[in-house]
């Protein structure tokens, strides 16, 4: 069965600093993997997606995440961190596009990001 | 696109009363989801719509739950005799027939009393 993984529930960083979000999925094809970020009381917004090529994926507010199958990783990343990234990051895999054989994303349980100035 | 919208956006309620939620997904997306968020957790799958036609239900969706996207535009979730394990986010998301990802709107949050 497909799960995602994500070993943080909590990170803090000081502004400025680099920062690193794991995910670890499972699953026995190659995956689609997708970084959503969440705000307090908001919906999810996505940052990133993997589906092939590459393995290191751009994505929006100077995000990126790296692909390794070999380590069925997915982890996210951002070279300098601002106090406006502070919020709730989930890492989601899907069996395609739209998602799973139920055209759902299997989310993490999230980890929440805080900046501290 | 005005994007995925929700109402309302936030619902209180006794237990043991019906509640009905609605989405209205980007317009011309075939595909609306329906997940459930609980506190401390990400968003888990209840169902999934490809035009009017409800493909997938996960087995969360209890017999009290229902969907329906009538004319395969606007969705709505109804819950019946509301229990206090109900209370949570109720997100919903879209996705185009070519798009490889999936919209969410902002949520409802519901509180059973």
């Amino acid at each position: 069965a497909q799960s995602v993984t994500q070993p943080d529930i909590h990170i803090t960083v000081s502004e400025g600093a680099s920062l690193e979000l794991r995910c670890n999925y499972s699953y026995g094809a190659t995956p689609y993997l997708f970084w959503y970020v969440q705000s307090p009381g908001q919906g999810l917004q996505l940052l990133l997606k993997y589906f092939s090529g590459d393995t290191l994926v751009q994505g929006i507010k100077g995000f990126e995440a790296e692909f390794k199958r070999s380590q069925s990783s997915f982890n996210l990343r951002k070279p300098s961190v601002h106090w406006s990234d502070a919020a709730e990051y989930f890492c989601a895999v899907g069996a395609g596009p739209h998602g799973g054989s139920q055209g759902n994303l299997i989310f993490g349980k999230g980890t929440k990001l805080s900046v501290k100035p | 696109d005005t994007g995925v919208s929700q109402d309302p956006r936030h619902k209180i309620t006794k237990r043991g009363q019906n509640v009905t939620f609605r989405c209205d997904p980007i317009s011309e997306h075939n595909r609306l989801y329906w997940y459930r968020q609980t506190l401390g957790q990400g968003p888990e799958f209840l169902t999934y719509f490809q035009n009017e036609a409800q493909l997938e239900k996960s087995r969360l969706l209890s017999d009290r739950f229902s969907a329906e996207r009538p004319k395969g535009s606007f969705s709505t979730l109804e819950i019946q005799r509301t229990e206090q394990g109900d209370s949570a986010m109720y997100l919903c998301a879209s996705s185009s027939r070519r798009g490889v990802e999936q919209f969410f709107g902002p949520g409802t949050r519901l509180t059973v009393l």
